[in-house]
């Protein structure tokens, strides 16, 4: 079993919806990460927190925005997002940056907007 | 920049046998690291085997390998003694940055098909 927990794992809003994702770590992690996957693609990172602070937004349109509210958990806030948005939303954190310090992935939540 | 390639989009493999998954990179960094994640049909995706720059052996864990050859920038992935369960898809990642944070670029990935 993953130990990066994300949920919903299957989302369905409409373009004017306002939804919430969410993922939560217990290792102690001190980064995390937001990675925006579209099919037969690979993952595409949209956010890095390191120590509860945002350090990386790689241009990501405002109808997402994150939130860490806490060294375990993340949000992605979902607004007014437009069908080309549905795609694999993969949480994921790390122990630090450095050798190793893999990224531990969640199994992702699949959102399709109408 | 950084830049990771794997020109396989797809692979076959019979039960019980090898395969490697191909993957150069190019990077002007000297210190860098390169992993390898499995991705199956459920989403999540799964670390395999990483290798840093200033290592001087190939990484194994297991049936996993990694084959460096750093004067070609080239991180091949071998699976030895090929399972059923192996079928998904593999992606080759290079890390970005240091600090606080791991900075993962991915490769598009090869889709890995073990036949009984």
């Amino acid at each position: 079993d993953t130990e990066v927990t994300q949920t919903p794992k299957h989302l369905v809003m409409g373009m004017t919806n306002k939804k919430s994702l969410k993922c939560e770590q217990h290792m102690g992690h001190r980064a995390m990460y937001w990675y925006k996957q579209k099919a037969k693609k690979p993952p595409e990172l949209m956010f890095v927190y390191s120590y509860e602070k945002l350090s990386i937004n790689e241009s990501v349109p405002s109808r997402f925005s994150p939130e860490c509210p806490n060294s375990s958990l993340l949000n992605l806030h979902l607004h007014a997002l437009q069908p080309e948005d549905s795609a694999l939303y993969l949480c994921a954190s790390s122990p630090s940056g450095g050798p190793l310090g893999e990224l531990f992935f969640g199994e992702g939540s699949r959102l399709t907007v109408l | 920049a950084q830049k990771i390639t794997q020109t396989q989009p797809g692979m076959f493999v019979q039960e019980k046998e090898a395969v490697t998954l191909d993957c150069t990179y190019d990077t002007s960094d000297p210190s860098y690291g390169l992993f390898w994640y499995k991705q199956p049909s459920s989403g999540e995706m799964i670390f395999l085997i990483y290798q840093g720059s200033y290592d001087q052996q190939n990484a194994t864990e297991g049936r996993y390998s990694l084959n460096f050859q750093k004067a070609r920038k080239s991180a091949n992935l071998v699976i030895s003694a090929s399972q059923l369960g192996d079928s998904a898809m593999y992606f080759c990642a290079m890390r970005e940055g240091a600090g606080g944070y791991n900075k993962l670029i991915f490769g598009a990935g090869t889709r890995l098909a073990v036949h009984p």
